[in-house]
């Protein structure tokens, strides 16, 4: 069955790089992505990776995937105090054509100042 | 960026009673569309596909007859909980994918529905 799995937490300083990791088990997903929630909200897509790609940059975030491995991680540079939320890593599903997404528990980021 | 809206945001209901909730793409076209569950502290759930003009695909476990799926248009689903108990308690999230663009879903904020 299809299972993706994060910490639970993490705790990081202001201004320290944050690394959130995430393993996945669908081989056959074409992407993966990480979105945020803050408390109350719904989820804010954040960036997505297409699995040919083994890494990926956008401002403060960088991704890398291990294909391999079948493990994600969400590299956020110079970690900011608004940056305290859930990070969900997700996987699209190929049994609906790639549409749906299986999600991970989320990570819960906590950013001290 | 594209924007999905639900209405309501949240929703305190009898049980017993139905509760609608809309799930909206306010500017882009959206052929299929998702219902997620979401309870606390707890990742997503994927309770169904919604399919503009035809049936709900509804994921195992989730039953069809209590969680009503309408798409009647490329902008709006529906889903309605009917006869809700305590248990359907939850966060209920939507996402869209454009026409334009499959690859990308743009999630709405959630409706919090409590069953007393």
């Amino acid at each position: 069955g299809e299972d993706v799995e994060q910490s639970l937490f993490l705790s990081v300083r202001e201004g320290d790089s944050s690394v959130i990791n995430c393993t996945y088990t669908d081989s056959s997903s074409t992407y993966l992505y990480w979105y945020k929630q803050e408390p109350g909200a719904g989820l804010q897509l954040l960036t997505y990776i297409f699995s040919n790609m083994d890494m990926k940059q956008d401002q403060r975030l960088t991704v890398l995937l291990n294909k391999k491995d079948k493990h994600l991680s969400l590299r956020i540079a110079d970690t900011q105090t608004g940056d305290s939320a859930i990070y969900f890593c997700a996987e699209s599903r190929s049994d609906t054509g790639g549409r749906a997404l299986t999600f991970g528990s989320g990570t819960r980021l906590q950013v001290q100042p | 960026g594209a924007v999905v809206s639900q209405h309501p945001s949240r929703v305190i209901c009898k049980s017993g009673t139905s509760v609608k909730i809309e799930c909206r793409s306010l500017d882009f076209q959206a052929t299929t569309m998702f219902w997620y569950r979401q309870f606390p502290k707890k990742s997503l759930m994927l309770m169904a596909t919604s399919n503009e003009g035809s049936k709900a695909t509804y994921e195992q476990g989730v039953e069809k007859d209590k969680f009503l799926i309408n798409h009647a248009s490329l902008t709006l689903s529906t889903l309605t909980v009917t006869s809700a108990h305590p248990e359907d308690s939850s966060f209920y999230i939507c996402s869209a994918s454009p026409v334009a663009d499959q690859e990308t879903q743009y999630f709405g904020p959630g409706t919090r529905l409590l069953v007393l």
